[in-house]
């Protein structure tokens, strides 16, 4: 079973904060990604990366930056965190490659709460 | 641009009724199309893929090219069938989801 873990389930941080999320998966996958959650808005992508130091902006990168140094490592940063950033971030992977094999494996979530 | 829509927030339907979550695309490629499931405190999980053409729990999706279109359906709901439902489509690496609905299947 792929595995992918997040690094806290629930987060509080103070605005003005430099926020990191870490996501990690076992199994070797390229593609990896940052969402939030936001009731009414579904899934919004931040970031994605598709190989190691390789990253996408999604749609919604403003505040946000990430780093994949390593394969099954990617975070995601707040430089400066805001309270409209509080949400739920979730974190997936996904092997590269052809129609058929691009089902994401998603973390728990990130409950992060900006006061 | 929003590529998949979910017109339904909110879905309620009796325990043994048929039910229908209603998924449309925006895509001019050959389009790949996901159902997401997320139980209550469980992670998002993929229910089914329209390449596999497969049934899940007793759910189905048929792409209809002509509708852009992509329901999830079922003849008969349970109760364990309530959760947010996500339509996704995956346009090479890149995923968009749709904005969810709810189901909640009553006794």
């Amino acid at each position: 079973d792929v595995k992918v873990t997040q690094s806290s389930r629930y987060l509080v941080k103070r605005t003005g904060e430099k926020v990191f999320l870490e996501c990690v998966q076992d199994m070797d996958h390229e593609n990896m990604f940052w969402y939030r959650q936001d009731p009414g808005l579904g899934l919004r992508l931040i970031y994605f990366s598709y190989d190691v130091k390789m990253k996408e902006k999604g749609d919604i990168p403003e505040g946000y930056s990430v780093s994949r140094e390593k394969k099954e490592r990617f975070s995601l940063i707040l430089e400066s965190a805001s309270t409209n950033q509080t949400s739920m971030y979730l974190c997936a992977s996904s092997p590269l490659g052809l129609a058929g094999y691009g089902t994401q494996y998603f973390g728990p979530g990130t409950r992060l709460t900006v006061l | 641009a929003q590529r998949v829509t979910q017109p339904e927030k909110l879905l309620s339907v009796f325990k043994g009724a048929p039910v229908e979550l209603k998924c449309n695309y925006s895509y001019s490629g050959s389009p790949e199309l996901f159902w997401y499931v997320q139980y209550s405190r469980q992670r998002l999980q993929l229910l089914l893929r329209h390449i596999s053409r497969e049934s899940i729990k007793g759910f189905t999706a048929d792409l209809n090219k002509g509708e852009t279109s992509f329901h999830l359906k079922k003849p008969f709901a349970q109760e364990e069938d309530s959760a947010m439902y996500y339509c996704a489509l995956r346009t090479g690496n890149q995923f968009y989801f749709g904005t969810g609905t709810s189901l909640t299947v009553i006794p």
